[in-house]
């Protein structure tokens, strides 16, 4: 049975902290790896990655891919009040995406 | 603007009734999604569709029921027959995976369904 598992469920940190979010997958079919980012409505599109060892960056967010080992990580970092959100992971099988549960992270002032 | 739409937004409805919601993409996309998301869980895949008047069951798909008449259009029905239809229901669409070209998942900004 294809499987997504996020750790942690949940994070609290303060301001300027660094984070990193995991996502660990055991599936068949694999085509690509993303991150999304909600904030109580629609998912917004973070990152997608298809290759090993490949880091893609945006601002403070950045996340790699290990094939090998089956997993990714997301890091924030000098995080601010507005990266609290739940951070979705999802694997793309041909034409279906698969997604954990969620990482949700608050970021106290 | 391309984009999804969803409506409605909010919806109640009484236990016993059917509802459908609509779903209506204008970025060209093949295959469209409906997800459902509980409180504190992740998205669960109900029904989708990868092309006009074909579409597949998802992980949960009992007591809900779709249709893809058109490219641009996917409705989702939650019937009676859906124990606990309370949650918030998310469509999406994506290219097609090509094997040279792998595309993301577009969302629409949900529809929060409230069975009273």
């Amino acid at each position: 049975e294809d499987k997504v598992v996020q750790s942690p469920l949940s994070l609290v940190v303060h301001e300027g902290d660094t984070v990193t979010l995991n996502c660990s997958y055991e599936v068949t079919n694999f085509r690509s790896l993303l991150w999304y980012k909600q904030e109580k409505k629609a998912p917004t599109f973070l990152f997608m990655l298809t290759s090993s060892g490949i880091e893609k960056k945006s601002g403070r967010l950045s996340s790699i891919l290990d094939k090998k080992e089956l997993f990714s990580i997301l890091n924030i970092t000098a995080t601010q009040t507005g990266d609290s959100a739940v951070y979705l992971c999802a694997v793309r099988l041909g034409n279906q995406f698969y997604f954990g549960t969620g990482t949700s992270l608050t970021v106290i002032p | 603007d391309g984009g999804i739409t969803q409506s409605p937004k909010y919806l109640f409805r009484k236990e016993g009734q059917n509802v459908t919601l609509s779903c209506e993409q204008n970025l060209n996309h093949d295959a469209m999604y409906w997800y459902r998301q509980d409180p504190g869980q992740g998205l669960r895949l109900i029904y989708y569709s990868q092309i006009v008047n074909d579409f597949q069951k998802g992980d949960i798909a009992e007591g809900y029921s779709v249709s893809r008449e058109k490219k641009e259009s996917f409705p989702l029905t939650v019937t009676s027959a859906q124990k606990n239809p309370t949650a918030f229901y998310l469509c999406a669409s994506s290219t097609h995976w090509t094997g040279l070209v792998t595309g993301e998942l577009f969302f629409g900004e949900g529809s929060r369904l409230t069975v009273l």
